[in-house]
């Protein structure tokens, strides 16, 4: 079965800092990974995906994040933080192949930007 | 295309009453998803269609839930004798036959039990 680690609850940075927020995933082979936005009282917006051979993936709102087999991690990072980053960040996992394809979500990581 | 649409978006209900959401995904996507998740938590799989078979239900979705997808368009989740831990945010989520290409959420409905 997969799985999704997201090491701590909680991220808090200054406006301008990086952001880095850390996801390692169980898998026998090498998934799909997502990254996801939630804002409060809303549905998820994609940030961006892991599915082929370029390892570094870029997505909106200036996130990256790089897929590295050999520490099974898919962290993600922005080199300057704004205040509209502030929200819930869930790293997610999917097979690459199967009938069943559902994405399998980590417990998320609140990120709060100070001014 | 609008995207996922879901209906309602809140939902307060008296516990034991029975409750119905509605979710309408992207057109061209042959796969729907419905995902629980409760406050601090992230989103748990509830179940899965692949244009009208249901085939997948996750250990959460007792017999007190049911979904469907009658003509391989929109969903329906029922609820029935509802009760105060079923208090969650409810998501819908499509995605083209190769998942590869992401999945598509919808804004959700937040169902209170009172």
């Amino acid at each position: 079965a997969q799985s999704v680690t997201q090491l701590g609850s909680h991220v808090s940075v200054s406006e301008g800092a990086l952001v880095l927020l850390r996801c390692n995933y169980s898998s026998s082979v090498p998934p799909y990974l997502f990254w996801y936005v939630q804002y409060p009282n809303q549905g998820l917006q994609l940030l961006l995906k892991y599915t082929s051979a370029a390892t570094l993936v870029k997505g909106i709102n200036g996130f990256e994040a790089e897929f590295k087999k050999s520490e099974t991690s898919f962290h993600l990072t922005k080199p300057s933080a704004h205040m509209s980053d502030a929200a819930e960040y869930f790293c997610a996992v999917s097979p690459r192949s199967g009938a069943n394809s559902k994405l399998t979500f980590g417990k998320g990581i609140t990120l709060s930007v100070r001014p | 295309d609008t995207g996922v649409s879901q209906d309602p978006r809140h939902k307060i209900t008296k516990r034991g009453q029975n409750v119905t959401f509605r979710c309408d995904p992207i057109s061209e996507h042959n796969r729907l998803y419905w995902y629980r998740q409760t406050l601090g938590q992230g989103p748990e799989f509830l179940t899965y269609f692949q244009n009208e078979a249901q085939l997948e239900k996750s250990r959460l979705l007792s017999d007190r839930f049911s979904a469907e997808r009658p003509k391989g368009s929109f969903s329906t989740l029922e609820i029935q004798r509802t009760e105060q831990g079923d208090s969650a945010m409810y998501l819908c989520a499509s995605s083209s036959q190769q998942g590869e290409s992401g999945y598509t959420f919808g804004s959700g409905t937040r169902l209170t039990v009172v």
